[in-house]
């Protein structure tokens, strides 16, 4: 049993350039979440999804679009990257949101120079 | 945007001692979270509770509803315990975006 499975863990992009993160759950989740780590800050959502085909905006989703065409894929996709978009990266899953356990991957180092 | 706030930010504590964190939170919620996030690693859910009290090991958690107060205790603690453990609330008719953190603290235990 993997749990949630992020990829890739790290990565260095140039302003401009486009990326697709990739998350997996084999949980059977319904829930899944792609969240921003800062320094100085909490977590921050940036969109989620509450079933298969669906998706949502969370707190900063500028700059960043979504996929959830298979239930246990969620995509995280930055189509010109920005400096401002270095961070870690973050995705959750959970059987039915925030009032179960979650999940969460290891996490993706991402650098836009 | 309601906050959740974390105390202390940082903590130094020799192995063995019994480690207190706190969480407060401004309004109603529906569940409480403690995470757990070891340096370079990933994040690791603790507890989830919505009253009372948790015990997993030595590790234990309580939350007061009334006073909008959690906190998160260590027993015996360990050098494997250093972490930074985080405190994320779903306030009351919050969605599914509906959850919260605070920044984290900071535990280092010395051998």
């Amino acid at each position: 049993n993997a749990g949630v499975t992020q990829t890739p863990k790290f990565r260095v992009l140039k302003t401009g350039q486009s990326m697709t993160l990739l998350c997996a759950q084999d949980m059977n989740h319904e829930y899944m979440y792609w969240y921003r780590q800062d320094p100085g800050m909490g977590l921050r959502l940036i969109h989620y999804s509450v079933g298969e085909g669906t998706t949502a905006k969370g707190e900063v989703p500028d700059g960043y679009n979504v996929s959830r065409l298979k239930k246990q894929n969620f995509l995280l996709g930055l189509e010109s990257a920005a400096p401002s978009q270095t961070s870690v990266y973050f995705c959750a899953s959970s059987y039915q949101g925030w009032y179960t356990e979650a999940f969460f991957g290891q996490g993706t180092r991402l650098t836009v120079v | 945007k309601n906050e959740v706030e974390q105390s202390p930010q940082n903590l130094t504590a020799q192995e063995g001692e019994f480690i207190t964190i706190n969480c407060s939170y401004s309004v109603g919620i529906s569940a409480l979270h403690w995470l757990q996030q070891h340096p370079g690693g990933g994040i690791v859910s603790l507890f989830m509770l919505s009253s009372g009290k948790k015990k997993h090991g030595r590790l234990i958690a309580t939350i007061n509803i009334q006073e909008k107060h959690s906190s998160l205790h260590i027993t015996a603690s360990h050098p494997r315990d250093s972490a930074v453990y985080i405190c994320a609330v779903m306030y009351s008719g919050g969605g599914a975006d509906g959850l919260t953190f605070g920044k984290g603290t900071h535990l280092i235990i010395q051998p």
